[in-house]
């Protein structure tokens, strides 16, 4: 397709298990971004990939949530031990541009709820 | 480093304005403007680089005052379809190594 993928739509885990949720970005875009969204609530950033590296990984709540991006293209995020407070919307978002200088855009999101 | 969003709420009847303010502690390269509809992903608006014009399409534009880092998102004359909620995003600099960080958003609603 030609817009940001994002796998599952919809995951529902019990507390404690881990959980992977997976972003396909639109072909060629260098920057890849991971964002949480609470029920009402903003977009809290988590982790920004420029290429297959991880510039800023300062979002990330705890060390049970981590990020890999490979190829320069398809990323996941894997929450360890996952707790009710982590129930959310993931986004992630691409852009051709690096570093917040163009467009984003985002994917329909990875709902999560921990029951 | 999260700008800060103002006001967080405001409706609107059909056909009025609305300014929306995004302010950071930061200087800033980047300020962008994006509106999310329930149930939906945000969708990009518009981008205002430094050193750069101000930005608009339709009834919908925008300024950024790089010294006093803010930036104001003006929409005229709004329409039902204006309702969603604005984020802005803040990027500090070019060089790659900065995230875009958004603020925690402004609720429009537009009621005939």
């Amino acid at each position: 397709g030609a817009g940001v993928s994002q796998s599952p739509s919809n995951k529902v885990t019990e507390k404690g298990k881990d959980v992977e949720l997976r972003c396909d970005p639109i072909s060629g875009h260098t920057a890849l971004y991971w964002y949480r969204q609470s029920l009402g609530q903003g977009l809290e950033f988590l982790i920004y990939f420029q290429g297959n590296s991880a510039p800023d990984k300062s979002g990330l709540p705890s060390d049970r949530f981590s990020a890999e991006r490979t190829g320069g293209s398809v990323s996941t995020l894997t929450i360890q031990r996952t707790q009710q407070e982590d129930s959310a919307v993931y986004l992630c978002a691409s852009s051709f541009w690096s570093g917040g200088t163009g467009e984003l855009f985002f994917g329909e999101g990875s709902r999560l709820t921990v029951l | 480093q999260q700008p800060v969003q103002s006001p967080q709420a405001v409706i609107l009847r059909e056909g009025e304005d609305a300014v929306i303010n995004c302010s950071s502690s930061k200087a800033l390269y980047s300020v962008h403007w994006y509106r999310q509809k329930h149930g939906e992903a945000p969708v990009f608006l518009m981008i205002l680089l430094k050193g750069g014009e101000q930005k608009g399409h339709d009834k919908i534009s925008a300024s950024f005052n790089e010294k006093k880092q803010q930036s104001s998102l003006y929409l005229t004359a709004s329409q039902l379809s204006y309702s969603g909620t604005y984020f802005c995003g803040t990027g500090q600099s070019n060089s790659g190594n900065t995230p875009l960080v958004f603020g925690k958003g402004t609720r429009l609603s537009v009621i005939a």
